[in-house]
């Protein structure tokens, strides 16, 4: 099984900031990476596909990046609606989620 | 556009059977690269994959859930369901049921939970 890691678990940064949240592979999956937000009683929403490809309808502040086992979000510039918490998700081998990045702008 | 909606009871006793299903319109899983999944989410917890169901009827399961997972689809009444056997309290969750889609760049398809349902909560008590 391919295992998933985030961090941190927790972030508090406020608005206009540049946010990173890390997301790791137990072994490498190309790019076979997603990103989700989830918001409190809301199902998740896919942001980033395939690594890199902004979802549409996703606002361009968000970014991700990586291969191989090592993956970021990024965030450019955090705004009041982006209080979520955030898993990464691979699909190289069926799915697996993270854990989870809770974001909360002050 | 695409919707799905989960159904199913909100209490289960343990060591019931679980039986939910995933109705959806947008789409049609006889089309090539789609497919549709299960995913839950204890109270305060992570998302945790549990099933998919792909247009071809190449079904998938979570390892450690396997044993106790059956996913079927109907394409004619454009569902997906879910049964878990032999449910216990831990069992308990909001089920989300998810459209999956297919990119293709090069000779690789990726895929993605693209739209997800609203989730149903199934508590599991005596």
């Amino acid at each position: 099984d391919i295992q998933m890691t985030q961090s941190p678990s927790s972030l508090s940064a406020s608005v206009g900031d540049r946010v990173t949240i890390t997301c790791r592979a137990s072994q490498t999956i190309s790019s076979y990476l997603n990103w989700y937000q989830q918001k409190p009683g809301k199902a998740p929403k896919l942001l980033i596909y395939a690594a890199s490809s902004l979802q549409s309808g996703v606002p361009s502040r968000f970014s991700g990046s990586g291969s191989g086992t090592d993956f970021t979000l990024t965030i450019s510039s955090l705004q009041p609606e982006d209080s979520a918490t955030y898993y990464c998700q691979q699909s190289y081998s069926t799915f697996t989620f993270g854990p989870g990045t809770k974001v909360d702008v002050k | 556009q695409i919707t799905l909606k989960e159904s199913g009871p909100t209490l289960v006793k343990p060591t019931q059977t679980l039986t939910l299903t995933c109705t959806f319109s947008g789409f049609s899983l006889s089309t090539s690269g789609v497919g549709v999944g299960w995913i839950r989410q204890p109270p305060g917890k992570a998302l945790e994959w549990l099933a998919l169901i792909y247009w071809n009827d190449d079904k998938r399961y979570s390892p450690s859930l396997k044993s106790r997972l059956t996913i079927t689809k109907d394409t004619s009444k454009n569902q997906v369901v879910l049964t878990v056997t032999n449910m216990d309290p831990v069992d308990t969750a909001t089920y989300y049921c998810a459209h999956i889609s297919a990119v293709t760049r090069g000779y690789y398809n990726y895929y993605a939970m693209d739209v997800w349902g609203q989730g149903t909560t199934v508590t599991v008590s005596s």
